[in-house]
């Protein structure tokens, strides 16, 4: 039973798709997250939503899109992909007023080509 | 801008000794720090954390040390087992602005040799 499950695992597409990556946590938690991990490793947060509105948007090209449908859902489309977006995406979630971390998805490793 | 730090990309333990990972960070406005851990394939799972009003937690094996005069802080994790084999990151946050964004180090690899 997993508290946050993405899908799909693996994403292998074309430089000018656009495609979608799917988060869902049955934790309860209100507020949920994208994170990027680049090539260097590095964990980047990029967006979270907090009870479906936008809380924290990063330094990130309009081409990626967050949608939250419901506190338990958030989703991220990616339009006009490029090389560069290749990465693995992390979604997390946390509960806002019980401070403890998050819980993250298993990742979506996108390559694209 | 790389407000947390860890320097080892590897580190290398025998089983049964104390494996030490470092971080550092320069925001003095973080108020919370974890730790994580990372299997391949897997997202990170929280292992401990330390409050910044802190500079000791324990949870068994793992003791997080916080020097806040020094910016740097160090998980112990004692004695090292072959399944603490991972990548292991060091967060910082401050969640009184409202927000819990995670800031995080690059990692570091942590083998176990038996």
């Amino acid at each position: 039973d997993t508290a946050v499950s993405q899908t799909p695992k693996y994403l292998v597409t074309q430089m000018g798709n656009d495609k979608s990556i799917k988060c869902e946590q049955n934790l309860g938690h209100d507020t949920m997250y994208w994170y990027k991990q680049d090539s260097k490793k590095f964990l980047k947060i990029m967006f979270s939503y907090n009870n479906k509105e936008l809380i924290i948007n990063e330094t990130v090209p309009n081409r990626f899109s967050p949608k939250s449908p419901d506190k338990a859902h958030l989703n991220l489309h990616i339009n006009s992909l490029e090389l560069g977006d290749s990465a693995v995406y992390f979604c997390a979630s946390s509960q806002k007023d019980r401070w403890g971390g998050y819980t993250f998805g298993s990742g979506t490793r996108l390559t694209v080509v | 801008d790389q407000q947390v730090k860890q320097n080892s990309p590897s580190l290398s333990v025998q089983e049964g000794r104390i494996s030490i990972l470092n971080c550092d960070y320069t925001n003095s406005m973080f108020d919370y720090f974890l730790w994580y851990k990372k299997y391949p394939a897997e997202g990170p799972t929280f292992l401990i954390s330390i409050s910044s009003i802190k500079d000791k937690n324990e949870d068994g094996r793992f003791t997080v040390f916080l020097n806040k005069s020094a910016k740097h802080l160090s998980l112990h994790i004692v004695p090292s087992q072959p399944g603490d084999s991972a990548v292991y990151f060091c967060a910082g946050a401050n969640p009184n602005f409202g927000n819990e964004k995670l800031t995080f180090g690059t990692g570091t690899r942590l083998t176990i040799i038996p």
